[in-house]
């Protein structure tokens, strides 16, 4: 039973392309977020949305566009794909923000490589 | 944004011996969170600390919240092969916005 799944996996993409990631959470949370994790291992936040309303957006280039269909989902599509773009992005999720305890669940993340 | 400081960046160490690794911020948290992350995967959640010299335990591993609230630290007990990895830690300051630390590299001679 997979908590915070995201697809692809791998993704491997030429310098201008546009492409997409998804990501799904079947724990029930209201929130939801974006990570890139770069090649020294710093995660990094980038987007956060609670029941599908963005509440967090850190200084993400706007090739990045998050979309939130529902709650359980939080998909990434970036446009015109640079170099620097190359990194491994988490998707995670956190319940409500009104609980007292604040936790945080990711996915297994997504490899995106920018040839 | 916030800045949390992790230490030590790598660890080398026996196969039995106990590991201590720490996190300091200049700012006041709410939560701090401490994550394992092996090569390919996401960070895995280890143990959550909510209250100002909170002291808790998942088997082997024991983390603290510092009484200042502007740390803590992680402590493993007796450590085996499977606790190589990446160990991150993670505060919480408002709105489910958590700030990452560095990471500490954990390797394991057997």
């Amino acid at each position: 039973d997979t908590a915070v799944s995201q697809t692809p996996k791998y993704l491997v993409t030429q310098m201008g392309n546009d492409k997409s990631i998804k990501c799904e959470q079947n724990l029930g949370h209201d929130t939801m977020y974006w990570y890139k994790q770069d090649s020294k291992k710093f995660l990094k936040i980038m987007f956060s949305y609670n029941n599908k309303e963005l509440i967090i957006n850190e200084t993400v280039p706007n090739r990045f566009s998050p979309k939130s269909p529902d709650k359980a989902h939080l998909n990434l599509h970036i446009n015109s794909l640079e170099l620097g773009d190359s990194a491994v992005y988490f998707c995670a999720s956190s319940p409500t923000l009104l609980a007292g305890h604040h936790t945080q669940y990711f996915g297994p993340g997504t490899r995106l490589t920018v040839l | 944004g916030q800045q949390l400081n992790q230490s030590p960046q790598s660890m080398f160490i026996q196969e039995g011996e106990d590991v201590s690794m720490n996190c300091t911020s200049s700012s006041i948290f709410n939560t701090w969170l401490w994550y394992k992350q092996d090569p390919g995967e996401g960070p895995v959640l280890l143990i959550a600390l909510y209250k100002a010299g909170e002291l808790t335990s998942n088997g082997r591993l024991t983390a603290q919240f510092g009484i200042t609230r502007k740390d803590s630290f992680l402590n493993i007990s007796a450590s085996i092969p499977s606790d190589v990895g990446i160990y991150f830690c993670a505060g919480q300051l408002y709105f489910n916005k958590f700030y990452f630390g560095s990471g500490t590299k954990l390797n394991v001679k057997p």
